[in-house]
């Protein structure tokens, strides 16, 4: 089976501009999360999606990242505008049940860079 | 606060000597325990996983680890590494209540020279 996909790998933009990060889960998985690393910190909970609804969307940031899943399948993360401190690695990760006892299947990560 | 601590930004081993990367924890209710490794320019891949059961959970690739619940502990090890274990390391758990969503800790950079 295909795995966990997104696009762009690296993406670099100023300050200010806009930014769109795109997630193809597994197929067949309704649980689909966002995280980030900052600065080679941990890792970070974004949200989680069940299918197109946000489940959980409390480590996001502030108002300037909007994250959506319409139809339930991929995902988008846009950040407008960007700032600096923005700038990370992204990570997308899916999985069939969101019990939390199926490991999540992850992309291989955007990452961001603001200049 | 739920939290995963990894003690070692960077662990150096010689190849064919046993390594450990040490991870702590602090969770509400049972712990679900992970370990995830992650290979240069590549996502998360799992290792392992502790539900429930035998506190010696193995893994992937020859890893094991072992779940310690009066120190809450849940160190990685490897009785002989390889220089292709060469790689980043995750530690994390799951949150009490709270689906999947997975508290990580900073990541030890793990080095295995010939």
């Amino acid at each position: 089976e295909a795995g966990v996909t997104q696009f762009p790998s690296h993406s670099v933009i100023e300050k200010g501009q806009t930014v769109t990060l795109r997630c193809d889960p597994i197929s067949g998985h309704d649980n689909l999360y966002w995280y980030r690393r900052v600065m080679g910190k941990e890792i970070k909970f974004l949200l989680h999606f069940v299918k197109e609804s946000k489940q959980d969307e409390s480590g996001m940031p502030n108002n300037r990242f909007l994250a959506e899943r319409t139809g339930g399948t991929y995902s988008t993360l846009k950040v407008q505008p960007a700032e600096l401190e923005d700038s990370g690695v992204y990570f997308c990760a899916s999985s069939q049940d969101g019990t939390g006892t199926s490991p999540l299947h992850f992309g291989n990560g955007t990452r961001l860079t603001v200049t | 606060a739920q939290s995963v601590a990894q003690p070692e930004d960077q662990v150096n081993v010689a190849e064919g000597n046993p390594l450990t990367v040490k991870c702590t924890y602090s969770v509400s209710g049972n712990p679900y325990l992970f370990w995830y490794v992650q290979y240069p320019n590549r996502g998360l891949q799992f290792l392992l996983k502790y539900i429930t059961g035998d506190n010696l959970v193995k893994g992937s690739y020859g890893f094991e680890a072992e779940f310690n619940k009066s120190q809450t502990s849940f160190h990685l090890k490897k009785p002989s590494a390889l220089v292709s274990d060469s790689a980043l390391y995750f530690c994390a758990v799951k949150i009490y209540n709270q689906g999947g969503k997975l508290i990580f800790g900073q990541g030890t950079e793990l080095s295995v020279k010939p």
